[in-house]
């Protein structure tokens, strides 16, 4: 079983819908979170850090849950500029260690 | 654009060579990290330099090693290569601060014949 592990996707879905990706990690001393987005061919680009709160980024919704190790991300009327690799990522080890998912791929579609 | 910066872009290397990569981190990151992204696949860690030692290493056998210097740039180097070493090689700068943003330079291609 991998560390990270996310939707494997891809996900097809219209311009204006809601969607949403899931993420679980498996060790319980992970510390940080975030979610990266990966363009084709590029590197990846950090999203948004991920809290128990949960934290808002204009559509973009991030949420955290330490106890079930889950994480996810909402998008809100996605545009087609969305359409990208969206990556789970884990921090442990005092920051010296960080893993990534394997990444949901999103269409959007006009 | 980050400001992290690798090189070459592309590189061809036959089984059984050495490659050395090069990474020069974003202006005050103190930290470099470096990753294999197969394609189809999230990037793997390898490992982790900080203040010019290796403090994390990932799945990699002993023929993935590298080095950090004392402006924080950093290089991998692969000895032995295999088939399997073709992959996108990312490098990411962070500052060590308890925040671990990563911040990625555009990566070397690296395609083993």
């Amino acid at each position: 079983r991998k560390e990270v592990e996310q939707d494997p996707g891809p996900f097809n879905v219209p311009e204006g819908a809601t969607v949403a990706f899931n993420c679980t990690y498996s060790n319980s001393a992970s510390q940080s979170f975030f979610w990266y987005r990966q363009d084709c061919r590029k590197e990846p680009k950090l999203l948004m850090s991920v809290y128990s709160s949960g934290n808002e980024d204009g559509r973009f919704t991030a949420q955290l849950n330490r106890a079930s190790q889950y994480i996810s991300l909402l998008i809100r009327d996605s545009k087609l500029s969305d359409s990208a690799t969206y990556l789970c990522v884990v921090n442990r080890d005092g920051g010296f260690k960080t893993i990534f998912g394997a990444g949901t791929r999103l269409f959007v579609k006009a | 654009e980050t400001g992290v910066t690798q090189s070459p872009t592309h590189l061809i290397k036959t089984r059984g060579q050495q490659v050395t990569l090069r990474c020069s981190s974003q202006s005050g990151h103190n930290t470099v990290s470096w990753y294999q992204q197969a394609l189809g696949q999230g990037p793997q860690f390898i490992f982790q330099y900080y203040r010019e030692e290796e403090n994390g290493r990932g799945n990699f056998p002993p023929r993935f090693s590298g080095l950090q210097f004392p402006n924080y740039s950093s290089e991998l180097n692969v000895n032995a290569l295999e088939l399997d070493d073709s992959a996108l090689y990312l490098c990411a700068s962070s500052l060590q601060d308890g925040n671990e943003k990563l911040f990625f330079g555009s990566g070397t291609q690296l395609s083993v014949l």
